[in-house]
């Protein structure tokens, strides 16, 4: 158990639809970080927040938002739901101290499959 | 743009034996380098991890080479045992802690 939680564990929706992934991280950890896995690929970097700022940026789509709340929770944010967005949705979390070594744990994912 | 790589999809190695699992990368800014594990409906726990000022770090049956000259990681597990079965990534960050992953290996030890 890596002590990061999200919810929910699946997600079936249809195209068109908005939905709201969750995170809670690590007791202590400041930063959190969103990654897309889709079938048979590597993790794709989303979003980094810490300590409720957007901190970096990867390859997220417009019609995605996260935010990172005072209790360090973090929310996803999906809308207008296209058959690709089908994926696993991790979210990680870290101390945030910027170094090499400041190593990520990741929760168990979300699987949403848009139908 | 593909920046680490993984060009092993899958790998099988009997029990006992040396696993070696291989992975290249294009950023010469990356300055970690990571090893993650991922068992099924769970998410990658992190394994083991190399600086480059490193080019070599070893924890236990787990030993990471690095080839900075070549762009070049390595993760050997010697002996590999049947619990070791899942998709490792191989992953690299230049400073700013966003990681940037590879595709994945399934490695299947064999009894």
């Amino acid at each position: 158990d890596s002590g990061v939680t999200q919810t929910p564990k699946h997600l079936i929706t249809a195209t068109g639809q908005r939905v709201t992934l969750r995170c809670s991280p690590r007791s202590g950890d400041l930063s959190v970080y969103w990654y897309q896995q889709s079938l048979d690929q590597g993790l794709q970097f989303l979003i980094q927040y810490y300590n409720g700022e957007e901190r970096a940026k990867g390859n997220i789509l417009e019609r995605f938002s996260a935010q990172q709340f005072p209790d360090l929770h973090s929310e996803l944010n999906l809308s207008s739901l296209e058959l690709g967005d089908s994926a696993l949705y991790f979210c990680a979390s870290s101390l945030g101290t910027g170094s090499g070594n400041d190593e990520q744990y990741f929760g168990p994912g979300t699987r949403l499959t848009v139908t | 743009d593909q920046q680490v790589k993984q060009n092993s999809p899958s790998l099988s190695v009997q029990e006992g034996r040396i696993s070696i699992l291989n992975c290249d990368y294009t950023n010469s800014m990356f300055d970690y380098f990571l090893w993650y594990k991922k068992y099924p409906a769970e998410g990658p726990t992190f394994l083991i991890s190399i600086s480059s000022i490193k080019d070599k770090n070893e924890d236990g049956r787990f030993t990471v080479f690095l080839n900075k000259s070549a762009k070049h990681l390595s993760l050997h597990i010697v002996p590999s045992q049947p619990g070791d079965s899942a998709v490792y990534f191989c992953a690299a960050s230049a400073g700013a802690q966003k990681l940037v992953f590879g595709q994945g290996t399934r490695l299947t030890i064999n009894p």
